[in-house]
């Protein structure tokens, strides 16, 4: 059973940083794509960023890029998201997900909440 | 690209076909996802490429349409169907629709 399970979401200050942690299980890691979206309260999906098998190559949306780093340890089945310079718009949940060959996403872990408050 | 779920709000009877529909600001070439998100859980992906039904999925749900008009149609509405609606396009970049809330009446 594939299993997705983040970590590291709490209250933080705007400006500071924090580190999203996702623990994958009953699938080979290595062989997909994986990507945090992230859903404001009461609001709808939004697309972070993605990252491709090896890690080689990342893909972030604009309002994040410069801030955010997406990295993951295949030998640990784990993908991260470093968040700094966090700003009151990136309070949400965010999810760890699998991408599906062209691009959909199959599998969700259960969400984080980060919330950027002073 | 921009995507237009409508209605934003659906209120239906136990038993009925129902339809929803997503439309994309330009032709999407059937790249086209809709995931069903209950309330307090995340997301699950029901059809991907407009038309393929994700495995364990009911097959009262089907997808369809083409450039740029999709549909998900629910053939027998159920109790456990009730949750928000989601459409994604992937065919340039990503973006999801607003959502569209099915209760039931």
């Amino acid at each position: 059973e594939v299993q997705l399970v983040e970590s590291g979401g709490g209250l933080v200050q705007p400006g500071r940083s924090l580190k999203l942690s996702c623990a994958a299980s009953g699938f080979t890691f290595s062989d997909y794509y994986m990507a945090w979206v992230r859903q404001a309260p009461t609001k709808g999906l939004e697309w972070v960023a993605s990252i491709s098998y090896d890690g080689g190559s990342t893909y972030y949306r604009d309002s994040v890029k410069g801030r955010f780093t997406i990295s993951r340890d295949n030998a640990k089945s784990s993908l991260y998201l470093q968040m700094d310079s966090l700003r009151s718009e990136d309070t949400a949940t965010y999810y760890c997900t699998t991408i599906g060959n062209y691009g959909w996403f199959a599998y969700w872990g259960q969400g984080t909440l980060v919330t950027v408050s002073s | 690209i921009q995507m237009t779920q409508s209605p934003s709000l659906l209120s239906a009877s136990v038993g009925d076909r129902v339809t929803l529909s997503c439309k994309a600001g330009q032709n999407i070439n059937n790249y086209l996802a809709w995931y069903q998100q209950k309330l307090g859980e995340a997301p699950k992906l029901l059809i991907y490429n407009a038309n393929s039904l994700q495995t364990g999925i009911p097959s009262r749900f089907s997808g369809s349409g083409s450039g740029t008009d999709y549909t998900l149609t629910i053939s027998s509405l159920q109790p456990e169907d009730v949750a928000t609606y989601f459409c994604q396009q992937y065919n340039s970049w990503t973006t999801f629709g607003s959502g569209t809330k099915l209760e039931i009446k």
